[in-house]
């Protein structure tokens, strides 16, 4: 599995978009890149995921660059309840002979809205 | 609301003593995942199962065991505990398959476990 590379942490004001960088520098042309979400010891949560192309979703939205050696996910307009552990994940969503699709967790980037 | 059930969702015991983690995957799911999470540790990925067999083994304790029964529901069991097992334990599960969609995979809320 490739590796990903985000800040540490990142302070965004409420009500202002929040733009959480990630580096996947060795991604492989089968993996996607994936979001997760913690909230304080709750259970990982789903955001977005996408292959090459730009993804939207009710939650979030993601650009991936043309090379795909990176990526941003952005939180248009961030509340105090998006104050978490953010995780970008790269990951052959698949099962084949060589990959079984788990996830794999870096340290991820802690996100403070502040009021 | 993942549509992963744990259970129990608190446990307190005793070093020496061994423990069933219960997870029930989302409807229709074939793969579940358990992760540990520790205090002073990121999400640690243990053991992953499709349609019953075991299918990836990550930083799993020999003191660790898991099975996925003929109704997809997955148990974790740890025994011969110690205070350094006291974590935050989580299922996870997705179809699985060679399909790409449907492959996301939801976690449940987790299974404290405290050893004392």
């Amino acid at each position: 599995d490739a590796k990903t590379t985000q800040p540490t942490s990142m302070d965004c004001a409420e009500g202002r978009a929040a733009n959480l960088p990630c580096n996947h520098s060795t991604i492989s042309g089968n993996e996607y890149v994936y979001w997760y979400r913690q909230i304080h010891s709750q259970g990982p949560q789903y955001i977005i995921h996408g292959l090459k192309n730009n993804e939207t979703n009710e939650m979030a939205s993601l650009i991936i660059t043309e090379d795909r050696k990176s990526s941003t996910l952005i939180l248009p307009h961030a509340t105090l309840r998006d104050t978490a552990v953010y995780y970008c994940i790269v990951r052959v969503p698949y099962l084949g002979s060589s990959n079984t699709g788990k996830l794999i967790f870096g340290q991820g980037t802690t996100l403070q809205v502040k009021p | 609301d993942s549509g992963v059930t744990q259970t129990p969702k608190h446990l307190i015991t005793a070093t020496g003593q061994r423990v069933t983690l219960r997870c029930s995957p989302r409807s229709g799911d074939l793969s579940v995942y358990w992760y540990q999470q520790s205090l002073d540790q990121g999400l640690q990925f243990l053991i992953q199962y499709y349609n019953g067999e075991e299918r990836a083994k990550g930083n799993i304790l020999e003191r660790f065991s898991a099975q996925q029964f003929p109704d997809l529901h997955s148990e974790l069991n740890l025994s011969s505990l110690e205070l350094g097992d006291s974590a935050l334990y989580f299922c996870a599960s997705s179809v699985g398959g060679r399909s790409l969609s449907g492959n996301t995979i939801y976690f449940g809320e987790g299974s404290w476990l405290t050893v004392v």
